[in-house]
């Protein structure tokens, strides 16, 4: 059974770092991506980025300026870092498995969500 | 990017009555080298992740109940609901994972 366990600071401030920490059970790094996505109050799901078992990571471009995303293979966990935070940046944050780097077939859906963050940005 | 369109924005039915809900999207989703759509459906109940539901524009999750079904190809998809019941009740996105950035539909609440 694979599990996604996330963690991290739910209220922050204007020029913040949120940093959001993933923890995954019942399966490996290898061989699968992991990615980042959120959802701001009453709207859609946009897609964050991904990183794969090798570290190969691929941004969305609206964020990439301010996106880290990076993984402990020793803890099986991966991490996402954004920076710079406004209030737009509001939003409940989800890790889930899926994603890909490139055009191809080897893109996967999101097949296991974690139970998502609720970050608010306010002074 | 690729832009993905659902329609309707909302669908109020019947219990036991069909849904149909529709996903265009601006690219053709399919791969040629595989024959496969790149397109997933997800339901979304408040307070709750996504759930997938569909893969490959039809290819049903493990679990997942038979009365809920996708179709389509290229740039034009269906999701369909048979007969709905009361616990259906929540919102569906659909989304392409052709090529990143990985984007999804706006989505369609299902009412009773």
């Amino acid at each position: 059974q694979v599990q996604l366990q996330q963690w991290g600071a739910g209220m922050l401030k204007p020029s913040e770092t949120l940093s959001l920490t993933c923890d995954i059970s019942g399966a490996s790094l290898s061989g699968y991506f992991w990615s980042w996505i959120r959802q701001a109050p009453g709207k859609g799901l946009e897609w964050i980025g991904v990183i794969n078992h090798s570290g190969s990571i691929n941004y969305t471009p609206s964020l990439r300026s301010r996106v880290t995303i990076s993984l402990d293979k020793s803890k099986n966990q991966f991490s996402l870092k954004l920076s710079s935070l406004t209030a737009a940046d509001t939003a409940v944050y989800y890790c889930a498995r899926g994603g890909g780097l490139f055009v191809g077939k080897e893109n996967s859906h999101f097949d296991y969500w974690g139970q998502g963050t609720p970050v608010t940005v306010s002074s | 990017d690729i832009v993905m369109i659902q329609s309707p924005d909302s669908l109020a039915v019947s219990l036991g009555e069909r849904a149909n809900f529709s996903c265009r999207s601006s690219q053709n989703l399919l791969f040629k080298s595989n024959n496969q759509n790149s397109l997933a459906w997800y339901q979304q109940r408040p307070g709750q992740p996504p759930k997938l539901l569909i893969s490959w524009s039809s290819t049903r999750q493990s679990g997942v109940p038979d009365r809920f079904s996708g179709s389509g190809s290229g740039t034009d998809f269906t999701f369909t609901i048979s007969s709905v019941q009361a616990g259906d009740v929540a919102i569906y996105y659909c989304q392409q994972y052709y090529t990143p950035p990985f984007t999804f539909g706006q989505g369609t609440k299902l009412e009773i």
